[in-house]
């Protein structure tokens, strides 16, 4: 079946330093991505999502890049803090098949070194 | 504005007891949902809401009920806990079905004994 997963599951970066956090979704006809942060204890907190007719979209101190040619979905953080560490989930959907329901990845810990 | 609000945060079950987890919006969304999170696994999908009195099963959804009985309140009942049961739930609710950008509570974690 479809899946959404990611390269790595733990990243440890220095503060200060950018951190790529990588997610690889199978479903081709997905139209749909999000990504969350859940800190730990807590429930996921959206952080910014794209729809494929976008390939990149900025945030504050944050970036997604969709590439559909290798269907690859990457979150960008600049400047990492100790207040970024916490898993980070991608999502998915396929709106056009008629389902509203967003498929999870795995999630990868960040952690930042102080 | 609280959000989404989930209570209890903490619970611990002996098989085969029942129990409600309680879940309220007040961001007047149409859409909510039950998820489970266990390690390894991600989150899961169990039961789902357009609107009140429209419920539809997700992906895990034996041995769970819901109701949505107003806008504000969809409750998740376990009728006869299991230990697999055990997990940390998430309560989520967006503006609308087709509006994919969820909204989610702080979970509660049960055990099942």
């Amino acid at each position: 079946g479809e899946s959404v997963g990611l390269h790595l599951p733990t990243l440890s970066v220095q503060e200060g330093d950018n951190s790529i956090i990588n997610c690889a979704y199978s479903n081709s006809a997905s139209d749909y991505f999000i990504w969350y942060k859940q800190e730990s204890g807590k429930g996921p907190q959206f952080i910014i999502d794209i729809r494929s007719n976008m390939d990149k979209r900025q945030g504050q101190r944050v970036t997604v890049l969709l590439n559909k040619t290798v269907k690859h979905l990457s979150l960008q953080i600049a400047a990492t803090q100790p207040g970024d560490s916490a898993v980070y989930f991608c999502a998915e959907n396929d709106s056009g098949a008629g389902s509203y329901q967003l498929t999870f990845g795995k999630g990868t810990k960040l952690s930042v070194i102080p | 504005n609280a959000g989404v609000t989930q209570t209890p945060k903490f619970q611990v079950l002996k098989t085969g007891q029942s129990m409600t987890l309680q879940c309220a919006q007040d961001m007047n969304h149409e859409y909510m949902s039950w998820y489970r999170q266990d390690p390894g696994m991600g989150l899961r999908l169990i039961h789902y809401s357009v609107g009140a009195g429209i419920t539809d099963q997700g992906e895990v959804p034996n041995g769970y009920n819901v109701s949505r009985s107003t806008t504000e309140d969809f409750p998740l009942r376990l009728l006869s806990a299991a230990p697999s049961q055990t997990s940390v739930y998430f309560c989520a609710s967006s503006l609308m079905a087709s509006n994919e950008k969820l909204f989610f509570g702080s979970g509660t974690q049960l055990s099942v004994l």
